[in-house]
């Protein structure tokens, strides 16, 4: 257990529904990280919240996805009329800015979106 | 996208042997991290070699870094079952915090 919690750890939704993620970063991390991983792959970077900014965006990302990381602590992730090409395991991560461990990024234990 | 690429993509030995992972990647980068993935669970951190560093040692564990070749190995010795996973390399060559990873390498440790 890194510290860092991820609800629900498992989703299947319906192609067309709306479904949100949420993740729980360690308490001190100021940086939270999305990645979405498929199958044999290794993960893909979605986009990078210091605090509450969200500072990066990937193209990856279309406009059917959108995160939030209100007060700068868990953050959500929410997919709108989701498609079958959404399935896969969406992590999160966490690192802190400070410290020796700076680059270092704990993740979650992911939770995977089955659309059908 | 994933830039970078671990070899082999799979790879099976017997308990105690030594395992050897390697990786490549394309652009300059600061650091270079190795994390390992059970099956099904979360990625957890293993260990970074900066750029500076040609050598790196953690419990069972060694990391050698070649820039000027852009590759890595990941050598772990005296293998044991609990080590069968999925083992990936990540590169921050894009900034300090946007990692890329490579599709991983697929170790399994026979008893």
């Amino acid at each position: 257990d890194t510290g860092v919690s991820q609800d629900p750890r498992h989703k299947i939704t319906k192609r067309g529904q709306n479904v949100t993620f949420r993740c729980d970063p360690i308490s001190e991390h100021n940086r939270l990280y999305w990645y979405r991983q498929t199958l044999g792959q290794g993960p893909e970077f979605l986009t990078y919240f210091q605090n509450e900014a969200q500072l990066e965006k990937s193209r990856l990302l279309s406009d059917r996805f959108s995160a939030e990381r209100p007060k700068g602590s868990f953050s959500t992730l929410e997919i709108q009329r989701t498609e079958q090409g959404d399935s896969a395991m969406y992590l999160c991560a966490s690192s802190s800015r400070l410290g020796k461990n700076l680059y270092e990024q704990y993740f979650g234990p992911g939770t995977r979106l089955t659309v059908t | 996208s994933q830039q970078g690429e671990e070899d082999p993509q799979a790879l099976s030995i017997q308990e105690g042997e030594n395992a050897t992972m390697n990786c490549s990647y394309k652009t300059s980068i600061n650091n270079l991290q190795w994390y390992r993935q059970n099956s099904g669970r979360g990625l957890v951190h293993l260990i970074l070699i900066r750029s500076n560093e040609r050598e790196k040692h953690s419990g069972r564990l060694r990391v050698t870094l070649d820039t000027s070749k852009k590759s890595s190995s990941l050598l772990i010795t005296a293998s044991r079952a609990a080590d069968t996973a999925s083992y990936f390399c990540a590169t921050d060559e894009v900034s300090n915090y946007q990692l890329i990873w490579g599709a991983g390498t697929k170790l399994i440790i026979k008893p």
